[in-house]
């Protein structure tokens, strides 16, 4: 059981580069997030998804994408990169089931720096 | 007011020593409580839950007061390996399953 995967590890984009990163989950979880971490800083959610095909933003939003085609995938695009994206990126997933509902496990992380 | 405050730390106490984190939270409505765990450099992961009555996993406590909006954990008996940042996570009334984190209290134990 792999539980949340997230690729790559590590990422080094120059600016106005695009990128997608990747994140699966194992687990059946309908609910999926995306969050940003910065140095000192709590855990920012950029966006969620509470099934396939069901996606809406979080608290930071601006300058990347997502969707859900399938209940395993949630990948987040970053478009036109920018040095404040410079960031530890977390992919979390979670059960609607009644007993662990507000657990959230997260994947391994990506590093990325734009440059 | 952040929506979530912790003390950052770093907390440095020698092994077997109590220590205790505390964090507030600022939406009176928020629904569940928890404690996550990261260590550096990983991801966060559930250390535990955080109920009105109190609760205890081992050498960890953690208290709820609700009027004070006000959250603890206590760690008894530190262990070099309880070293980590630990971060106060609260989850409000929207839906979606979407937890606030705070910023995180950092321990180190010492030998």
């Amino acid at each position: 059981n792999a539980g949340v995967t997230q690729t790559p590890k590590f990422r080094i984009l120059k600016i106005g580069q695009s990128m997608t990163l990747q994140c699966t989950q194992d687990m059946n979880h309908n609910y999926m997030y995306w969050y940003r971490q910065d140095p000192g800083m709590g855990l920012k959610l950029i966006y969620y998804s509470v099934g396939a095909g069901i996606t809406d933003k979080g608290e930071v939003p601006n300058g990347y994408n997502v969707s859900r085609s399938t209940t395993e995938d949630f990948p987040l695009r970053l478009e036109l990169a920018a040095p404040s994206q410079t960031s530890v990126y977390f992919c979390a997933s979670s059960s609607r089931l009644a007993d662990r509902t507000y657990e959230q496990y997260f994947g391994p992380g990506t590093r990325l720096t734009v440059t | 007011r952040k929506e979530v405050e912790q003390d950052p730390g770093p907390f440095n106490v020698p092994e077997g020593a109590t220590v205790a984190f505390n964090c507030t939270y600022s939406n009176s409505a928020s629904q569940s409580f928890f404690w996550y765990r990261q260590d550096c450099r990983k991801e966060p992961k559930l250390l535990m839950s955080v109920y009105s009555s109190g609760n205890e996993d081992g050498r960890f406590t953690a208290q709820l007061n609700r009027a004070s909006q006000y959250i603890s954990l206590l760690i008894r008996d530190s262990k070099l390996s309880d070293s980590a940042t630990y971060l106060c996570v609260v989850k409000g009334t929207g839906g979606g399953n979407k937890l606030t984190f705070g910023t995180g209290t950092q321990l180190k134990v010492e030998l």
